[in-house]
This record gives structure tokens, sequence and C-alpha cells, in this order.
């Protein structure tokens, strides 16, 4: 399985953007990225995934490196609500699948 | 649409006893997986059943074995437990396989049993 590095913490401060950076150096042509959060005593929650060009939806864009040997989860304006570890995965694009965490990055939101 | 639910939520178990855990996946999902998630070795992948299959399988001894129901409800049990199965457990389930025509990427969490084993 490709491995995912990413830092273990991150702080921020509300109504601000963050970025998580995610690298993945040994990622195939065909991996997709995934984006999943997991908030205190939650399951992991679904953020977003995209396999080469950016994406974007209600909760997230994900901005992918031209290489696609690391990519960015940005939060446009974060609240106290987006406090949670956030994984970032790479998976095959067919068939099951299981899906390898990493440790994760724990964000800190300031009031 | 109600989400993943799993049963029971909480349960202690005495080592050496064994342990069935239910999940119900979003109605019309038909893959459901399971993971496992310890402090020590975070979250890992235990199996994912698709139209009562297992179709991939991750690295946990045969102690561990699950089942799909037609219905694609799901349980997985756990024989002969031992101290270091204590965990959380976690159920997720999505439409179909990716591939497949009306696929989704998008896999749901459901809230987890919390297994404490004495």
């Amino acid at each position: 399985d490709a491995k995912t590095t990413q830092p273990n913490s991150m702080e921020s401060n509300e109504e601000e953007p963050v970025h998580l950076p995610c690298n993945h150096s040994t990622i195939s042509g065909t991996d997709y990225i995934h984006w999943y959060r997991q908030l205190p005593s939650q399951g992991p929650e679904y953020v977003i995934h995209g396999l080469t060009s950016n994406v974007n939806n209600r909760m997230a864009s994900l901005a992918i490196a031209e290489d696609r040997k690391s990519s960015t989860l940005i939060l446009h304006r974060a609240t106290l609500r987006d406090a949670a570890v956030y994984y970032c995965i790479l998976s095959a694009p067919q068939g099951a699948q299981k899906l390898v965490f990493g440790q994760g990055t724990r964000l800190t939101i300031n009031p | 649409k109600a989400g993943v639910t799993q049963t029971p939520r909480y349960l202690i178990k005495t080592r050496g006893q064994q342990v069935t855990l239910s999940c119900s996946p979003i109605s019309g999902h038909r893959s459901v997986s399971w993971y496992q998630q310890t402090p020590g070795q975070g979250l890992q992948f235990l199996f994912e059943y698709f139209s009562e299959t297992q179709r991939n399988k991750g690295n946990f001894p045969g102690r561990f074995s699950g089942r799909q129901f037609s219905n694609s409800r799901s349980e997985m049990n756990v024989s002969t437990l031992e101290l270091g199965d204590s965990a959380l457990y976690l159920c997720a389930s999505r439409s179909t396989l990716p591939g497949l025509a009306g696929s989704s990427y998008e896999q749901y969490f459901g809230p987890g049993t919390r297994l404490t084993v004495t």
C-alpha cells in the first residue's frame, strides 16, 4: 500500500483558512487521494477525494500537485466544529478497497 | 436517510469468550467494511463484504471473521477474545464497489462498538 505522510498536529484560528498537507511520493498512477476526518467520539467522516485535478465540495477543497506526490486539504473558513483528526489516504480505483489510515493530523481550532 | 447503525454500542467481555457485532448499512448500500481502532495501532482494515462475499481482508488472525446477509446487514465475530482485542470496532458502508455502475468512493462510518476485554 502506498504510504502517506502528514504532520502530527496543526493549529489554526476560527474563521481563518487551514491548509493541511499530505505527502504521498510513492503514489501510483491510478491511486485516488481521499481525505477523511474523525471528530471526537465519532466514526470517520468522508471529506473529499480526487485523482488529478483540484476538487471542491461544500466542506473543503483538495489541491493536488502536478506530479501527484503531494496534496493539500483546504478548509476555507475554519470553525470550532472542524477540530478533528484528518486522514489522507490513497486507494485503488476499482473493486474492493481497504482504506489504510495513517496517524493523521490532529487539527486544533482556537476561538 | 438513516445512517450506519451498529449494535451494541458498548460491550464488556472476558478473555476467552467470543463476541458478535452487528452493522446495518445505509439503505441501498451493498458494501460493508469493518475497521478496528486502537490508540496504539490506529485505524486498521479488517475486511470488506459485497453481495454476501468477502472481497478484501486485512492482516488479522483467523479469530476475526465476518459475514454479510442478503439484506446487506453484516456481522463480525471475534472468537477466543484476548485483552488486545479491546478496541473501537467501526463499520462503514457505501453504495457499491468503485468501478461498478452507480459507484461512489465515499464510505459512511457508523459510531462504532466499544469492546472491552477483561
